[in-house]
């Protein structure tokens, strides 16, 4: 099966606030991984990604850093708005087993729900 | 707009039919794969396309087929309808194709499938 996962399935922070979502891997393979945004009702959108070389990398407002040795990988958003509302996705990007390392797949994990209070 | 068309966007039908979803990917976009996305599964890799030909394949059923023709756009295609393929289905496109190197995938607002 799947070995992208989330720790937290739902994360509720109050506006203003850091918040931070988790997402455990386990291809040690693996050599780029994206963060994803997903609004109610329309597709995921990219925020950030990161190369396996990177331990972190830093946009507008979100940071993403990667631990290789313990396979984890953080989104950081500072000053989170009611804007940030929304599903996160974790993906990896994974060579396809018997493609002798010519095929990749992006893997998602199932995704966390962020809720901000206003 | 993320650029990436999709249609329809909603579609409802019972089992046993089948059904077509149709995706323009993004002006220049070469690459195109095929996402399902239900509740209990998440995102599911399907099946991708890179100018005109298979590059990789996912958790896609035999029940299920997809192309892309030359003008780049694409079509999947989902018979004999279960009520457990009742799901969002995403499209998504990209310059390159995966293993040509890391690439960010746009994505399409999704058709949503309901087989009754």
């Amino acid at each position: 099966g799947e070995s992208v996962g989330l720790h937290l399935p739902t994360l509720s922070v109050q506006e203003g606030d850091n918040s931070i979502i988790n997402c455990a891997y386990s291809n040690s393979a693996s050599d780029y991984f994206i963060w994803y945004k997903q609004e109610s009702g329309k597709g995921p959108q990219f925020i950030i990604d990161i190369r396996s070389n990177m331990d972190k990398r830093q946009g507008q407002r979100v940071t993403v850093l990667l631990n290789k040795t313990v396979k984890h990988l953080s989104l950081q958003i500072a000053a989170t708005q009611p804007g940030d509302s929304a599903v996160y996705f974790c993906a990896e990007n994974r060579v396809l087993r018997g493609s002798g390392g010519s095929n990749y797949k992006l893997t998602f994990g199932k995704g966390t729900l962020l809720t901000v209070n206003p | 707009d993320s650029g990436v068309t999709q249609t329809p966007k909603h579609l409802i039908t019972a089992t046993g039919q089948r059904v077509t979803l149709r995706c323009s990917p993004r002006s220049g976009d070469l690459s195109v794969y095929w996402y399902q996305q239900s509740l209990d599964q998440g995102l599911q890799f399907l099946i991708q396309y890179y100018n005109g030909e298979e590059r990789a394949k996912g958790n896609i059923l035999e029940r299920f087929s997809a192309q892309q023709f030359p003008d780049l756009h694409s079509e999947l295609n989902l018979s004999s309808l279960e009520l457990g393929d009742s799901a969002l289905y995403f499209c998504a496109s990209s310059v390159l194709a995966w293993g040509l190197g890391a690439n960010v995938l746009t994505f399409g607002a999704g058709s949503r499938l309901t087989v009754l």
